[in-house]
């Protein structure tokens, strides 16, 4: 198993492009969900999904956007980049809600010029 | 949402001492609290959990404590090792939505 993969690893954008940051699991779970991580903040929930055609907002969604069509993909998309979104993004996704195990992708360091 | 506050921020201590990271959740209803170490440039993994039945719960040289009552759970690491010293993070449920507390650096020195 790959477990859980991200693209790209890294990203330079100008203000104002948008882009999509691609997230899959193959284990089959049926939780996912994006956090973004900046120094001194720990990671912060953006968006979480419970299984394919269910989303839902965490703590800072404002700026992105998700869907959940399989189970397998959880794309976050950033739709007009700002200086704020510089941060690096997890990807992680569970059996069960929030209520088991995480495993987590690599990550994506995004850089908004 | 829940709101997860975690302290110290930062914590040293010597090989060999005990280490203690505290957090302190708001949401009555949350029954779900992680532990995750992420090492510099990796993934937060875990490394315990508990739920809200249980009082303690150990593996090895890590526990954790929960107290209900005042809404708070503890990271114990005893004999702390150089290899501990990573970034700490807590976290608690509030509905399906898992909230993480802003870490604990800790640095262990031979």
């Amino acid at each position: 198993n790959a477990g859980v993969t991200q693209t790209p690893k890294f990203q330079v954008l100008k203000t104002g492009q948008s882009m999509t940051l691609q997230c899959a699991q193959d284990m089959n779970h049926e939780y996912m969900s994006w956090y973004r991580q900046d120094p001194g903040m720990g990671l912060r929930l953006i968006h979480y999904s419970v299984g394919a055609g269910i989303t839902d907002q965490g703590e800072v969604p404002n700026g992105y956007n998700v869907s959940r069509s399989t189970t397998e993909d959880f794309p976050l998309r950033l739709l007009s980049a700002a200086p704020s979104q510089t941060s690096v993004y997890f990807c992680a996704s569970s059996y069960g809600a929030g209520r088991e195990t995480q495993y987590f992708g690599p990550g994506t360091r995004l850089l908004v010029l | 949402g829940e709101n997860v506050e975690q302290h110290p921020s930062t914590l040293s201590v010597q090989e060999g001492d005990s280490a203690v990271i505290k957090c302190t959740y708001s949401d009555s209803a949350s029954n779900y609290f992680p532990w995750y170490k992420q090492e510099l440039g990796k993934r937060p993994q875990l490394i315990i959990d508990i739920r809200s039945n249980v009082g303690e719960k150990k593996d090895q040289r890590i526990a954790v404590t929960l107290n209900k009552t005042a809404k708070h759970f503890s990271l114990h690491i005893t004999e702390t090792q150089p290899e501990d010293s990573a970034v700490y993070f807590c976290a608690g449920t509030s509905g399906y939505a898992l909230n993480f507390g802003k870490g604990t650096s800790l640095l262990v020195t031979p």
